[in-house]
């Protein structure tokens, strides 16, 4: 089945030790995105690859980091990351059409 | 300041009654919407979808209706089943941004 698959689903990091969560997709969709979402809160778009073009949302800080190698993978990089940075990750792909197809999830904890 | 608004937080429904949720929205640049369904430990999955030149969407059992001039959308369950309890996620877009933005979700429990 085409699906998007994080990994992994639970990430526990030490503050300010670098975390990277990783995201595929096999359906060869041309956007990739990440969202934060916090508990009772709505998912919060960080950024997300149109094809190769990065956009980054304006409010998203710069210890976020993004890496799209290929068009089945993309990479989010938390570089030192906070307690406020606890958070599930999502990763969505999505193609011409409007609709989004989302993975499980990663969920970070960080202590 | 919150452009896609769901304000309530949760709602529930007796197994069999219509469930009704419901959205509102401020910018007017928004023209598709969509709804998502969220389970836990998973991610959102996609429901059903209107664009702003409809003011009604039907898919089985959920319907999506749209009010421009009130910037507010709801989405219909009938009847509702217990395995529609999930937290329910409006979301919008604008043309050509691919960008879209969520409600904080209304969380659903119907009631056998």
């Amino acid at each position: 089945d085409a699906m998007v698959i994080q990994n992994p689903r639970y990430q526990v990091t030490q503050f300010g030790k670098p975390v990277t969560l990783s995201c595929s997709q096999t359906l060869n969709h041309n956007v990739m995105y990440w969202y934060q979402q916090k508990s009772s809160q709505a998912p919060k778009l960080l950024f997300h690859y149109y094809d190769k073009d990065f956009n980054n949302e304006a409010d998203t800080p710069d210890n976020f980091q993004s890496r799209r190698p290929n068009t089945s993978f993309c990479f989010l990089d938390i570089r030192s990351p906070g307690l406020g940075d606890a958070a599930m990750y999502l990763c969505a792909t999505s193609s011409h059409s409007y609709e989004q197809y989302f993975g499980p999830g990663t969920r970070l904890t960080v202590t | 300041d919150q452009q896609v608004k769901q304000n309530s937080p949760s709602l529930s429904v007796q197994e069999g009654r219509i469930s009704i949720l419901n959205c509102d929205y401020t910018n007017s640049m928004f023209d598709y919407f969509l709804w998502y369904k969220k389970y836990p430990a998973e991610g959102p999955t996609f429901l059903i979808s209107i664009s702003s030149i409809k003011d009604k969407n039907e898919d089985g059992r959920f319907t999506v209706f749209l009010n421009k001039s009130a910037k507010h959308l709801s989405l219909h369950i009938v009847p509702s089943q217990p395995g529609d309890s999930a937290v329910y996620f409006c979301a919008a877009s604008s043309s050509g941004t691919y960008k879209y933005i969520f409600g904080t979700g209304t969380r659903l429990k119907v009631l056998a």
